[in-house]
C-alpha cells in the first residue's frame, strides 16, 4: 500500500513565522503534489513536482514555495505565515504512468 | 471557475437508501476521478472514469460519465452509516493534475 505521511496533524503558527509542512512517501512516485482545502472551495492546488529539483506553479502559488531535494520528501514553505493562510493542507503523490493521486492524511495549520 | 461543480453541496439519507451525486465541468478532460474523505482526513481515491467511457461499476458503486453535457454522477447503493463522508469529483487533465469540486457531504442515518 502506498504510505504517505505529513509531518504533523495539527500546526499552530504566528503571524510572520516561516512554516515548513513536510510530506513523505514511500512508493518511488514521481509526482508530489501540495493543495490546501478550505470550506465551500473544495481544493486548490499550490505547488507540484514531477521530479527532484522540478517544480511548478498550481493554481494558487502565492505566499508559498516548495522545495524537492530528494525523490521521497516534498516540501510545502510559507516564508512568512499569514491569517489567510489557515487552512488543511493536504500532500498527494502520484506514479507518473498512472492518474491516481494518493493523499496523505493532512495538516490542519491555524495562524494566529 | 475551472473547478467542477457538485451537487447538491449536502445529501441526507437512510440507511439502505441510494445516494447520489452529481458534477458538472467546464473544460475538457483525460478522465474524471472520485474520491471520499472522512472527516479532518485526507482523500482516498474511489473510482475512475476515462473520457471515452460511458458508465463503470465498483461494488456498491455507479459512476456515469457524459461528456457531451460535462457531466458525471456517482451512484451508491443501499448506503450504509458507514459511507457518511465528503466526496470529491476530480477532473483529470495532462501531466496527471486534478481540478476538484467543493465536494457533497453525505450523511447516511442509521
Amino acid at each position: 500500500d502506498v504510505k504517505v505521511t505529513q509531518s504533523s496533524r495539527y500546526l499552530v503558527k504566528r503571524t510572520g513565522e516561516k512554516v515548513f509542512l513536510e510530506c513523505v512517501q514511500d512508493m518511488d512516485h514521481e509526482n508530489m503534489f501540495w493543495y490546501r482545502q478550505d470550506p465551500g472551495l473544495g481544493l486548490r492546488l499550490i505547488y507540484f513536482s514531477y521530479d527532484v529539483k522540478m517544480k511548478e506553479k498550481g493554481d494558487i502559488p502565492e505566499g508559498y514555495s516548495v522545495s524537492r531535494e530528494k525523490k521521497e520528501r516534498f516540501s510545502l514553505i510559507l516564508e512568512s505565515a499569514s491569517t489567510n493562510q489557515t487552512s488543511m493542507y493536504l500532500c498527494a503523490t502520484q506514479d507518473r504512468d498512472q492518474e491516481t493521486q494518493y493523499f496523505g492524511p493532512g495538516t490542519r495549520l491555524l495562524v494566529l | 471557475s475551472q473547478q467542477g461543480e457538485e451537487d447538491p453541496q449536502a445529501l441526507s439519507i437512510q440507511e439502505g437508501e441510494n445516494a447520489t451525486m452529481n458534477c458538472s465541468y467546464k473544460t475538457s478532460i483525460n478522465n474524471l476521478q472520485w474520491y471520499r474523505q472522512n472527516s479532518g482526513r485526507g482523500l482516498v481515491h474511489l473510482i475512475l472514469i476515462r473520457s471515452n467511457e460511458r458508465e463503470k461499476h465498483s461494488g456498491r458503486l455507479r459512476v456515469t460519465l457524459d461528456t457531451s453535457k460535462k457531466s458525471s454522477s456517482l451512484l451508491i447503493t443501499a448506503s450504509r452509516a458507514a459511507d457518511t463522508a465528503s466526496y470529491f469529483c476530480a477532473r483529470g487533465t495532462s501531466y496527471g493534475k486534478l481540478t476538484f469540486g467543493q465536494g457533497t457531504i453525505l450523511t447516511v442515518h442509521p
